[in-house]
């Protein structure tokens, strides 16, 4: 069974439209993350929720919103995309950020190409 | 300024030989994590070492940390073909909000 599943697992779209990125984790973790790949392998946390409620936002335009349902999903939307938001994004969920062994789990990850 | 830098960017050895790689950091951890990514995969948890700990073991992985210099070792002995992929340490910081911060990645090739 998959741990951390993400939806699409590749995304092509063209500029200024706006796309939705699933997230679910059947890990019964209680917090979630998304993180954003560039083309140079670097890995930078968007956000992170714990059960539901938003605890990390880092600097990201509020063209992505996240939303959280319950606490076994995170989906992300993207309006108004835009080429520069072209990257791997990936899904990951952890027991609880305050554990004192916080090891992350990751989904496979979603190749999101703006054109 | 990334937390993680490791070092080197890219190492190629032949199978059977140990691959060293080096991260080092800037601030206070509670802990230090390596993980693996295959290309076009996720990544997947190897080790995790604790801020009060200097050396730790996980089969042919051995991590060491040294909180004075701010810098972790990952080696991996007897390397194997299906070792080639990327590395990245992440810290664990000690803020209210806990986050992993990833360094930039060593890509490790082990030719058969």
């Amino acid at each position: 069974d998959t741990a951390v599943s993400q939806t699409p697992k590749y995304l092509v779209t063209q500029m200024g439209n706006d796309k939705s990125i699933k997230c679910e984790q059947n890990l019964g973790h209680d917090t979630m993350y998304w993180y954003k790949q560039d083309s140079k392998k670097f890995l930078k946390i968007m956000f992170s929720y714990n059960n539901k409620e938003l605890i990390i936002n880092e600097t990201v335009p509020n063209r992505f919103s996240p939303k959280s349902p319950d606490k076994a999903h995170l989906n992300l939307h993207i309006n108004s995309l835009e080429l520069g938001d072209s990257a791997v994004y990936f899904c990951a969920s952890s027991q609880g950020f305050k554990r004192e062994d916080n090891e992350q789990f990751f989904g496979p990850g979603t190749r999101l190409t703006v054109l | 300024s990334q937390q993680g830098e490791e070092d080197p960017q890219a190492l190629s050895i032949q199978e059977g030989e140990n691959a060293t790689m080096n991260c080092s950091y800037k601030t206070s951890i509670n802990n230090l994590q390596w993980y693996r990514q295959n290309s076009g995969r996720g990544l997947v948890h190897l080790i995790l070492i604790r801020s009060n700990e200097r050396e730790k073991h996980s089969g042919r992985l051995r991590v060491t940390l040294d909180t004075s210099k701010k810098s972790s070792s990952l080696l991996i002995t007897a390397s194997r073909a299906a070792d080639t992929a990327s590395y990245f340490c992440a810290t664990d910081g000690t803020g209210s909000a806990r986050q992993l911060t990833f360094g930039s990645g060593t890509q490790l090739t082990v030719l058969p």
